[in-house]
């Protein structure tokens, strides 16, 4: 399914490196997300626009800043990461927050 | 809180049946969704239901039970493609995390 892409597949970055992840959707939706996926833990909610208003979750740190210029487009900035941020990032989008989530392919980020 | 169980990891025979299951622990309950990923890939939306009952779709089905906070995931004629992860997720009513999800449960398909 291409309805969820985002950008790169992969990512390697230093400490001290800034760097931006991209997700766009196709879908016509107005809600979409950032998760994170660590190894045998569950999905983890980082951020959610709706309408691009956003909600964020209060337990992610601020070396992640997360952008959303229009409903189709979702960035998460990265700066002065942290080597347990290294996990799969995972876009979604959905038509509302209470229908079902689509999901991109994600971005593997390995901090060194 | 939130908290969800499922079991890890199963394993089952090429052709057969197997149900997943799922128990769950939350306030503001909005339905139970279950996602499917192989490995390496997105988590692919499989059901949601948000009344007791059996939902069927193909080879899948699955059930809720709200007053157990109980749901399954039924898999029948099982092919090797359908080795991955099944992730049960609780959609909420309020609050930022408007989708709690299980750690999942690896499934592997054996000839």
């Amino acid at each position: 399914e291409t309805g969820v892409t985002q950008t790169p597949r992969h990512l390697v970055m230093g400490m001290t490196n800034k760097k931006s992840l991209k997700c766009e959707q196709h879908l016509g939706h107005n809600a979409m997300y950032w998760y994170k996926q660590s190894a045998k833990k569950p999905l983890e909610l980082m951020f959610v626009y709706s309408l691009e208003e956003r909600v964020e979750n209060n337990s992610v740190p601020s070396r992640f800043s997360p952008e959303c210029p229009n409903s189709s487009h979702l960035f998460l900035h990265l700066h002065t990461l942290q080597p347990e941020d290294s996990a799969l990032y995972l876009c979604a989008s959905s038509q509302d927050r209470a229908q079902p989530q689509h999901f991109g392919d994600g971005t593997r980020l390995s901090i060194l | 809180g939130q908290n969800i169980d499922q079991p890890t990891e199963m394993t089952a025979t090429e052709g057969a049946i197997v149900q997943i299951n799922c128990t769950y622990q939350t306030s503001g309950f909005n339905g139970l969704f279950w996602y499917q990923q192989h490995a390496g890939e997105a988590p692919t939306f499989l059901s949601y239901n948000v009344l007791d009952g059996l939902e069927e779709k193909g080879r899948f089905s699955s059930f809720l039970s709200r007053s157990k906070g109980y749901s399954y995931l039924l898999l029948k004629e099982l092919q090797m493609k359908d080795s991955a992860s099944y992730l049960c997720a609780v959609g909420l009513k309020t609050g930022a995390n408007n989708l709690f999800f299980g750690t999942g449960t690896r499934l592997t398909v054996i000839p």
